[in-house]
Parts: structure tokens; C-alpha cells; sequence
């Protein structure tokens, strides 16, 4: 069964500082990983889709790379702004589930001003 | 363009009493889904459609059922809500997912289910 591991599951940034966020996922059979942004109260914003043939995925100060073999991705963010606080969700879709979306628990982020 | 939008936005239930969440999206996608979110856990999949008149089973199906009559509709229904349903209720839909051609999901804003 593929299980989606976020780590650290919390983590408190300064301002302007650059961090980088970590998603495991056991098995590798995978068709696309993908990066969410979710702010209090409200639904999910894609960030970053990688499909299992690509290594990495950028837009705009974010960068989202993809090892397949190894079950990892990380998602790292440039700059970091107070904007950027939120909880952040990586997904796996697994080859064996087809249409489903595999969610690690997320790991929610605060910039300090 | 409203993208995909729910209701109602918040819900209290008592413990056997039945409700249905609605889900509509205007973007003509074929695919939609049910999640629910749960502290620590992240979004399971309850029920997911590939298209007007079909439904499939999730990973957490049971005590949950689905009807999509219309391609821009998925209704959530809870026969008979117990305490263990307390949770955030999320709709998305997407494009066709056939691989190698994959398609984000896009997300409603939610739905705060609370079961006394």
C-alpha cells in the first residue's frame, strides 16, 4: 500500500530565508507527484505537478524535484515572504490506483515578518 | 468562471441523521471526487466518478454514497451520520487522467462536517 511521508510536519522560517520542504513515498510505481498549497479554512491550490518522467518542476521561486527510484520529492521555496504561510500537501497518483490521489498529512509552514 | 464550489460551507449533525453535500464545478471536466481531510491524516479518497452516471469506490467508501446525474454535479450523501464522519469534506475535478497525459486536480473550498 503506498504511504505518502511529509517531514518536518512543521516549520517556523524568518523571513527571506530559503527553505526546502521533504515528501516520501514508498513505492515508486507512480504516474505524477504534486505539490499543494492549503491556507486555513480553505480548499487545496495546485502548485507544482511532476510526472514520473520528469526530474523537477519550477514556477516563479518554487522548485519541485522528483527521484523516483528513491520515493522521494522536496519542494524548495526561494525567498521565503509571510505570504507564503500555509500548510503545504504533497499527493502521489499510484500506478495501481489509477484515478487516486495518495496525500501525505502535510507540513505547515510560517515566515516570521 | 467559479471553478468548483460546495455546499453548504459548514453542517452539524446529530449522531443518525442524514444529509447530502452537494459539489458543482463549471470547468467541463469529466472526472470528479471526494475527499476528506482528518487531522495528521491528509485526504483520503471517499468515492470518485469518471463521468456523467458513474461512480467507484475510494479508499474510505463505507457509510458514504454518491450520485453524479450531471457532469457538472457529485452529491455526497451520509445515510446515517455517526461521530467517526466528523471531518473537512473537499470535492476536486480534473480532466480525463489517461496516462501519459495527466491533469491537476482542482479543489472546492470545503465542507465542515461536525456529527454530535
Amino acid at each position: 500500500k503506498q504511504e505518502v511521508t511529509q517531514i518536518p510536519a512543521a516549520l517556523s522560517v524568518p523571513e527571506g530565508e530559503n527553505l526546502v520542504l521533504n515528501c516520501s513515498f514508498t513505492d515508486s510505481a507512480i504516474y505524477n507527484l504534486q505539490w499543494f498549497r492549503q491556507d486555513p479554512g480553505k480548499g487545496l491550490t495546485s502548485l507544482l505537478l511532476i510526472q514520473s518522467s520528469q526530474r523537477e518542476q519550477t514556477s516563479g521561486r518554487l522548485n519541485a524535484s522528483l527521484d523516483k527510484s528513491s520515493g522521494r520529492s522536496t519542494l524548495y521555496i526561494a525567498a521565503s515572504q509571510p505570504g507564503d504561510s500555509a500548510t503545504y500537501l504533497c499527493a502521489v497518483r499510484p500506478e495501481e490506483y489509477g484515478n487516486k490521489l495518495v496525500f501525505g498529512a502535510g507540513t505547515i509552514l510560517r515566515v516570521k515578518s | 468562471n467559479a471553478g468548483v464550489t460546495q455546499t453548504p460551507k459548514f453542517r452539524v449533525l446529530k449522531t443518525g441523521q442524514s444529509m447530502t453535500l452537494l459539489c458543482a464545478q463549471d470547468m467541463n471536466h469529466e472526472y470528479m471526487y471526494w475527499y476528506r481531510q482528518d487531522p495528521g491524516m491528509g485526504l483520503r479518497l471517499i468515492h470518485y466518478s469518471v463521468g456523467e452516471g458513474t461512480t467507484a469506490k475510494g479508499e474510505v467508501p463505507d457509510g458514504y454514497n454518491v450520485s453524479r446525474l450531471k457532469k457538472q454535479n457529485f452529491l455526497l450523501g451520509l445515510e446515517s451520520a455517526a461521530p467517526s464522519q466528523t471531518s473537512v469534506y473537499f470535492c476536486a475535478s480534473s480532466y480525463s487522467t489517461l496516462f501519459p497525459v495527466d491533469y491537476e486536480q482542482y479543489f472546492g473550498p470545503g465542507t465542515r462536517l461536525t456529527v454530535t
